[in-house]
C-alpha cells in the first residue's frame, strides 16, 4: 500500500525566504505523485504532480518538487516566499495502475512571516 | 458557479441523528469520492465511486454510507451521527486516467455532532 510522510506539521519562512516542504513516500512500485494546497476557507487545489515523465516538475505559482528515487522523497520548494503562498500544503499519492485513489498525508501548514 | 458544489456548507447536529451531506459535479467526471479532514490527520477517504453502479469503502468508512443517485450527485450519510465525526467533509471529482487525473474539490461542509 502506498503511503506518504511529511515532515514537519508547520513551517514558518520569511517573505523572500526559500520555502522547502518535505515529503516522502512508501511504494512497492513507482508512484504517482501530487502536491496540493489548500488556501484558507477553500477546497484543496492542484499545485503539480509528478508521472514519471520528468523528474522535476514545475507547478502553478511558482513551485517546483523533484522526485528522487534514491530518497524516495518529493519535496515542493519556491525560491522566494510570497505572503499569499500562506497555506495548507498536502502531499498525496497514487498507485501506479491509477485506479486507486489517492493518499494524502497529514499536511504541512506553511506561515510567512512579513 | 462552482463545478463541485457541496450543501450544507455548515451543519451543527446532535448525537444520534441521521443527516446527510450532498454534492453534485457539472464537471461530467465519472469519479467521485468523499474524504473527511481533522486538524493533524490530513484528507482521510470514506468512501469512493468510479461510476453510477460502482461504490467502494475507503480508510474509514465504519459510521457512514453512500449513494450514488447520478453521474453528477454523490451523497454521503451519517446514519447516527457521533461526536468523533466532527469534521471537514469534502467531496472532489475526477476524471478516470492513467496516469491519475487531478482531483477537483468542493469547498467543503463543517459538520459538528454534539
Amino acid at each position: 500500500a502506498q503511503s506518504v510522510t511529511q515532515l514537519g506539521s508547520h513551517v514558518s519562512v520569511s517573505e523572500g525566504a526559500l520555502v522547502l516542504l518535505r515529503c516522502n513516500y512508501s511504494s512497492s512500485v513507482p508512484p504517482y505523485l501530487f502536491w496540493y494546497v489548500q488556501y484558507p476557507n477553500q477546497g484543496l487545489q492542484l499545485l503539480l504532480k509528478y508521472t514519471s515523465a520528468a523528474t522535476l516538475v514545475k507547478g502553478i505559482n511558482g513551485f517546483e518538487a523533484e522526485f528522487k528515487k534514491s530518497e524516495t522523497s518529493f519535496h515542493l520548494t519556491k525560491p522566494s516566499a510570497h505572503m499569499s503562498d500562506a497555506a495548507e500544503y498536502f502531499c498525496a499519492v497514487s498507485g501506479h495502475s491509477g485506479n486507486t485513489p489517492l493518499v494524502f498525508g497529514k499536511g504541512t501548514r506553511l506561515s510567512v512571516i512579513a | 458557479d462552482a463545478d463541485v458544489t457541496q450543501t450544507p456548507r455548515n451543519r451543527i447536529t446532535k448525537t444520534g441523528k441521521r443527516i446527510m451531506l450532498e454534492c453534485s459535479q457539472t464537471k461530467g467526471h465519472d469519479r467521485m469520492y468523499w474524504y473527511r479532514q481533522d486538524p493533524g490527520l490530513g484528507l482521510r477517504l470514506i468512501y469512493y465511486s468510479f461510476d453510477v453502479k460502482d461504490i467502494n469503502k475507503g480508510e474509514i468508512s465504519d459510521g457512514y454510507s453512500v449513494s450514488r443517485q447520478a453521474q453528477a450527485k454523490f451523497s454521503l450519510s451519517l446514519e447516527s451521527a457521533i461526536p468523533n465525526q466532527t469534521a471537514l467533509y469534502f467531496c472532489a471529482t475526477s476524471d478516470p486516467g492513467h496516469p491519475p487525473e487531478k482531483l477537483f474539490f468542493g469547498s467543503g461542509t463543517q459538520l459538528s455532532v454534539l
